[in-house]
């Protein structure tokens, strides 16, 4: 399994201010996700994120938003713009090493104020 | 769509009670399905997983049956510990989609066991 590790652990930002996250998994891995927990929710997808191209979002998200970035086969960033007190959430990284076991990083919890 | 649908909770149990927290799935194809656990304040970790009918994922003592004839995946645990007292999520893989990796997760069910 892999071993994913996220920065920040948790964070408190004012509305109207960005926020970037760091995902960084021990191994090359062709596909990351980001996935997003509301408080008291479950998780959905926002992205995927593939190394060379641009990240794929789901429905009810958008890339001015959610830019994500993906360098190289073992790190990606994700921001969330603009921020608003409805952005406060848990974010999460996952990858499943080309198999369909996603593996999740410990979250990044965010408070918007 | 793909869908999965659990048992509301929160689940309140006693030290070593029998646990089934129910999931139902919707899906076209062959999912593989899964549960994963979230402890207080942490992110999720895989718990265990089935890829085919009849199936069972087994780990800590917790079991799951890929049921494809009742559509199942229900969680099931012989004697519940205060350690366990978590949140549940069952998920299943949305095949054809991004080659794997996206899930979709039903509601989760937290659990709360009493000593």
């Amino acid at each position: 399994s892999a071993v994913i590790s996220q920065k920040p652990s948790r964070d408190i930002c004012q509305r109207g201010t960005s926020l970037t996250i760091q995902c960084q998994v021990d191994s090359q891995v062709t596909m990351m996700f980001w996935y997003r927990q509301q408080p008291g929710q479950s998780l959905t997808l926002i992205a995927t994120a593939n190394q060379g191209s641009e990240a794929t979002y789901e429905s009810g998200f958008v890339i001015d938003k959610f830019p994500i970035s993906r360098p190289n086969l073992t790190f990606s960033t994700l921001t969330v713009s603009n921020m608003s007190p409805e952005d406060s959430s848990i974010y999460l990284c996952s990858t499943g090493q080309g198999t369909d076991t996603q593996y999740f990083g410990p979250g990044t919890r965010l408070t918007v104020l | 769509g793909n869908s999965v649908t659990q048992m509301e909770g929160p689940v309140t149990l006693s030290e070593e009670a029998f646990l089934t927290i129910n999931c139902t799935y919707t899906a076209t194809g062959y999912p593989s399905l899964f549960w994963y656990v979230q402890y207080p304040g942490e992110g999720l970790q895989l718990l265990l997983k089935a890829t085919k009918a009849d199936d069972k994922g087994s780990n800590k003592g917790f079991e799951a049956t890929y049921r494809k004839e009742t559509t199942s995946f229900h969680l099931e645990k012989g004697s519940v510990q205060v350690s366990d007292s978590a949140v549940y999520f069952c998920a299943l893989s949305d095949i054809g989609k991004n080659q794997g990796g996206k899930l979709i997760f039903g509601q989760g069910t937290e659990l709360s066991v009493k000593p």
